[in-house]
């Protein structure tokens, strides 16, 4: 049962244009999504988050919408750059027993930016 | 501010064998979360501690184990080796506030 769901594995987009990366979510007690980054060998890193109070949060080239009628998020990066071919995971947030927050990630996208 | 080390990067094990991971969370973090990442399933959570008692597990077999300790340092241990255990196995430390956590770049476990 997979509450977050990436469904395009693969994403190519030539330099200097817009990248959607996309990600559906399941469970409405979600409250709080992130999109984390990730080089091979290395670990994810945090990219940006919005909290699902908001609908929308940028950070320079980056900005992420959630629609939570649709229970979907999306990532815009623009102007997408080479440097930003990378598996792009989603995953959303809520607390679980004893206080904890787990993170319910996404199975990733790979972008490929094409220079 | 270092950020979160694991130890070792790369491991090979026969099936059947045992064993054990290790994570230096960033200083000052006390929750420590691990995750296996398999191709195509993304990260799968496995468990969660924070001073030193495990809050939240996720659905893996009881072969897969950890604990912390006082200086937040966690292990994790695999008892009983299956080839469907090969995975990068990712350690993430955050502090109790945190939406964000903040990985490790991982061990590489390739069962034999």
């Amino acid at each position: 049962d997979q509450q977050v769901k990436q469904n395009s594995p693969s994403l190519s987009v030539q330099e200097g244009r817009i990248s959607i990366l996309n990600c559906d979510y399941t469970n409405s007690m979600f409250d709080y999504f992130l999109w984390y980054k990730k080089y091979p060998a290395e670990g994810p890193t945090f990219l940006i988050s919005i909290s699902s109070i908001k609908d929308k949060n940028e950070d320079g080239r980056f900005t992420v919408f959630l629609n939570k009628s649709a229970k979907h998020l999306s990532l815009h990066i623009v102007p997408s750059q080479p440097g930003d071919s990378a598996v792009y995971f989603c995953a959303a947030s809520l607390f679980s027993s004893g206080s904890a927050r787990q993170l319910t990630f996404g199975s990733g996208t790979q972008l490929t930016v094409l220079p | 501010k270092a950020g979160v080390t694991q130890t070792p990067r790369y491991l090979i094990k026969t099936r059947g064998q045992q064993v054990t991971l290790s994570c230096s969370p960033i200083s000052g973090h006390r929750s420590v979360s691990w995750y296996q990442q398999t191709p195509g399933q993304g990260l799968q959570f496995l468990f969660e501690y924070f001073s030193e008692t495990q809050r939240n597990k996720g659905n893996f077999p009881g072969r897969f184990s950890g604990r912390q300790f006082s200086n937040s340092r966690s292990e994790m241990n695999v008892s009983t080796l299956e080839l469907g255990d090969s995975a990068l196995y990712l350690c993430a430390s955050s502090t109790a506030l945190d939406y964000e956590q903040y990985f490790g770049p991982g061990t590489r476990l390739t069962v034999t």
